[in-house]
């Protein structure tokens, strides 16, 4: 079956910092990947959408160069929260998709960071 | 602007009674219709998921949703609740051809003894 493993679980960084997240695809390969944020009380903000061979389109309130992510093959995708303060908190969720699944995200358990 | 809203933020029910989530959704075009389940510090699971088809689909652990054109609905159902269906209930959709899921902003679903 298709499986999605993130790491860390959880993760606590210093206000300021920067913290780095995996997503791994296992049984399946990982055309799109999408990175959502769910912060505290809310639901699940998309951050970014990574289809392979396709630029990383970021949705509003979201920038490159707040959330880099990379994307180099069918089985792996990371990304990284830079400079974190309060309001990144939360818990970061992948989904994974192929072109078979038509639309269907396979999501991760996710990663919860913490900023102090 | 595709959106999914889920108008009750919690829902309460006795074990064993029948259960209806709502989801209403505004789309333009043939959507893709899901339900995830995010049980206590936990991501998200798949339940079930709508394809243009049979409107009724079927998921797992017994629950299936009805997708209805007319009413912009996709209503999540369950015949039987038990205690170990507490967790928060998320409907998404997402337009055909495309990977962009916009999710509801859940219901949590508390089941009583």
């Amino acid at each position: 079956g298709a499986l999605v493993y993130q790491y860390p679980r959880r993760t606590i960084c210093k206000s300021g910092t920067s913290m780095r997240m995996e997503c791994q695809a296992v049984g399946f390969q990982a055309t799109s990947v999408a990175w959502y944020r769910q912060s505290p009380q809310k639901t699940f903000e998309l951050i970014a959408l990574s289809t392979v061979n396709s630029a990383i389109k970021y949705e509003q309130n979201f920038t490159q160069e707040k959330f880099p992510i990379s994307h180099p093959n069918l089985s792996f995708s990371s990304m990284t929260v830079l400079n974190a303060y309060l309001e990144d908190r939360g818990l970061y969720l992948c989904g994974a998709t192929d072109w078979g699944s038509q639309n269907t995200l396979y999501f991760g358990a996710g990663t919860r960071l913490s900023v102090l | 602007a595709q959106s999914v809203t889920q108008p009750d933020a919690r829902v309460t029910v006795s074990e064993g009674a029948s259960l209806q989530l709502r989801c209403k959704y505004s789309y333009f075009g043939t959507p893709y219709l899901f339900w995830y389940v995010q049980y206590p510090r936990q991501g998200l699971q798949l339940l079930l998921k709508y394809y243009p088809g049979d409107p009724v689909v079927q998921g797992v652990n017994g629950f299936e949703a009805e997708f209805s054109k007319s009413n912009s609905s996709f209503h999540l159902r369950k015949a039987s609740v038990h205690w170990s269906d507490w967790a928060v209930y998320f409907c998404a959709v997402s337009r055909t051809n495309a990977y962009k899921v916009i999710f509801g902003k859940g219901t949590h679903l508390h089941v009583l003894p």
